[in-house]
């Protein structure tokens, strides 16, 4: 499984756009990307995953740079219910499943 | 919506004691996991299976048995608990070929 860097922590202003890096320079050919964020007192909920190139979808997009060892996960205009730990994790499709998390970025949104 | 549910939510026991932790999904998925989340820690791979009677070794096992009895019904056992388990622990469920993963509510767990 590949590892995953994150920023441990970033902030933000309400109404602005939010970049969350993710590097996993030992990604594999088989492997995935996702993305989770967790918010106080709740555990972890699926927000977006991708393989290459770019990934949208109703709450983030994804970006996944051409030899895929960088991953940013954008936030439009987040608001301060987007205060979370965001996981991003990387794992492949196989029998064993296993599915590690980092210890995360947390967003803090301020007012 | 996917549904994983989590008993006890919340749980104290004495060093030495013996505490089950359960887990039950009704998505009819084939994996389930047990985590524990610690400040500093993230979340951490406890045990993990792939079906009944599966039981597969997380990242950090010492301490911790699991049995997965049905499809639906994934365990937790502590048998001889220590303050250093005390700590969130999530159960979470996830398709054979999807691994987006769904998380119950998490049971607090203190061991005094």
């Amino acid at each position: 499984l590949a590892k995953t860097t994150q920023p441990p922590s970033m902030e933000a202003y309400e109404g602005q756009e939010v970049n969350v890096s993710c590097s996993h320079t030992n990604i594999a050919t088989s492997e995935y990307i996702y993305w989770y964020r967790q918010v106080p007192h709740q555990g972890p909920q699926f927000i977006i995953q991708g393989y290459k190139d770019y990934v949208v979808n109703e709450v983030a997009s994804l970006f996944i740079s051409a030899d895929r060892k960088l991953s940013t996960l954008s936030l439009p205009w987040v608001s301060l219910r987007d205060a979370a730990v965001y996981y991003c994790i990387v794992t492949a499709l196989s029998n064993t499943n296993k599915v590690v998390f980092g210890t995360g970025t947390r967003l803090q949104v301020l007012p | 919506e996917a549904a994983v549910t989590q008993s006890p939510r919340n749980k104290v026991t004495v060093t030495g004691g013996n505490v089950t932790l359960s887990c039950r999904q009704t998505n009819s998925h084939n994996y389930m996991y047990w985590y524990r989340q610690d400040t500093g820690h993230g979340l951490r791979l406890i045990h993990y299976s792939y079906g009944a009677g599966n039981l597969q070794i997380g990242d950090v096992p010492d301490g911790y048995k699991a049995t997965r009895t049905t499809q639906e019904d994934f365990f937790l056992l502590l048998e001889l608990a220590s303050p250093s388990q005390t700590s969130l622990y999530f159960c979470a469920s996830s398709g054979q070929r999807n691994t987006e993963v769904f998380f119950g509510k998490g049971t607090r767990l203190t061991v005094v």
